[in-house]
This record gives structure tokens, C-alpha cells and sequence, in this order.
């Protein structure tokens, strides 16, 4: 079965900091990959997806992650974070598991908080 | 467009009363449909998955049990509650399951 890691439980930045949330998993067959946030008080939003596409993905709110097969790694980058940016961030792996069929697996997530 | 609603957003239960959140998807036809449970500091754990009417999955052996009486409604439920059963539940969403899941605001149950 395939697992997923986030490297930090709880990262902390100042406003206009550089970003760097890492994520790796493990499994060797097709997956699609994807970035979800959740802000406080607020539902799971999905912020990026990679999809067999550029494995620079760009997604919302000035985000972005890089596919690196050989690490098996989905990092998700922002040049400068905002205040607004606080929040917990999930890293998913999608793997093919047979007959049409994905299975779904999660990070355990990392707390963002971004200090003004 | 699209949009999922879960009730209740809150919910306190005593140990050993029955369950029910429900589920209900607009705008798509057949939609794949999920609970997940989601512990602080431990992800989402998969509990149930739907591919279609009276078709459940579940992933993870429980006090809990699921059920898709219509297209887009999908119901978790419990016959008797434990203390352990507290969590936050979320409901989500696809189209197919290579696709990005969409998730509803969630369930806070608390049991007393």
C-alpha cells in the first residue's frame, strides 16, 4: 500500500519568507498528485494537481509544486508567503490500484502559520 | 456548478446513541462519494467509499457503517456510539477516482 510523508508537523515564516512544504510517498506505479489546503475554519480546498502533465505545476494563490520521479517527491513552493497564507496544507497520492480504479492516500499535513 | 453539503456542522451524542450525517452532492449525476474521518496531526483516514447506489466500501473496521440510498446522498452512520467514534467527518466527492476529491465543511462530533 502506498503511504505518503510531510516532513513538518508545523512550519513558522515571516511575511514575505520563501516556502518550501516537502512531500514524499511511496509507491512505483502511475499516480496523480495533489496539493489541498485548509484554511481555518474552512472546508478542504484543492490547490494544485499534477496529472501526468509539466511536472511544474501551478496552482492557486501564487503556488506551485515540482513531480521529481526519481525522489519520489511533490514539493510545494511559494516565493513569498502572506499572512493569509496560514493554514494547513495535505499532500495526496492517487495510485493506480487496478481495473480502472485510484486509491486516495493522505499526508498527515503541515501547519503553516505566517507571522506578520 | 457543484456544490456538497454535510449536516449537522456540530453534533454531541451520548456513548450508545444511535448515528446519522448525511451527504448530498448537487449539480453532477453518479458521483463517487467518501467519508473520511480526520484527526489532528494524522491526516485523513478513509472510512467508506461509494461508487454507485447501494454500492459501499469500506477501508477500515469500525463502529461505523455507511449507505447510498440515492445517486448523490450518502449517509454514515452507527447503531451505538463509543467514546472513540469522536472526530471530525468529512464528506467528499469525484467524478472518477483519478480525479481531484471535493469536500464538504465537515462534521464535529463529540461524544459525551
Amino acid at each position: 500500500a502506498q503511504s505518503v510523508s510531510q516532513h513538518n508537523h508545523h512550519v513558522i515564516l515571516s511575511e514575505a519568507a520563501s516556502l518550501e512544504l516537502g512531500c514524499n510517498y511511496s509507491y512505483g506505479g502511475t499516480v496523480n498528485l495533489f496539493w489541498y489546503v485548509q484554511y481555518p475554519g474552512q472546508h478542504l480546498q484543492l490547490l494544485l494537481k499534477y496529472f501526468s502533465e509539466d511536472p511544474l505545476v501551478k496552482g492557486i494563490k501564487g503556488f506551485e509544486a515540482e513531480f521529481i520521479k526519481s525522489k519520489f517527491s511533490f514539493n510545494l513552493r511559494k516565493p513569498s508567503v502572506q499572512w493569509s497564507d496560514t493554514a494547513e496544507y495535505f499532500c495526496a497520492v492517487n495510485a493506480y490500484s487496478g481495473a480502472g480504479s485510484y486509491q486516495l492516500t493522505f499526508g498527515k499535513g503541515t501547519k503553516l502559520s505566517v507571522i506578520p | 456548478s457543484q456544490t456538497i453539503h454535510q449536516w449537522p456542522a456540530t453534533l454531541v451524542q451520548p456513548v450508545g446513541s444511535p448515528l446519522s450525517l448525511e451527504c448530498t452532492v448537487e449539480g453532477t449525476s453518479n458521483p463517487n462519494l467518501y467519508w473520511y474521518r480526520q484527526a489532528a496531526g494524522r491526516g485523513l483516514q478513509l472510512l467508506f467509499y461509494s461508487v454507485g447506489i447501494g454500492q459501499i466500501s469500506s477501508e477500515v473496521p469500525q463502529n461505523l457503517s455507511a449507505s447510498r440510498p440515492q445517486d448523490r446522498q450518502f449517509i454514515l452512520s452507527s447503531k451505538k456510539l463509543l467514546l472513540s467514534d469522536s472526530g471530525f467527518y468529512l464528506c467528499a466527492w469525484n467524478t472518477g477516482s483519478n480525479q481531484p476529491q471535493h469536500f464538504g465543511d465537515g462534521t464535529r462530533l463529540s461524544i459525551l
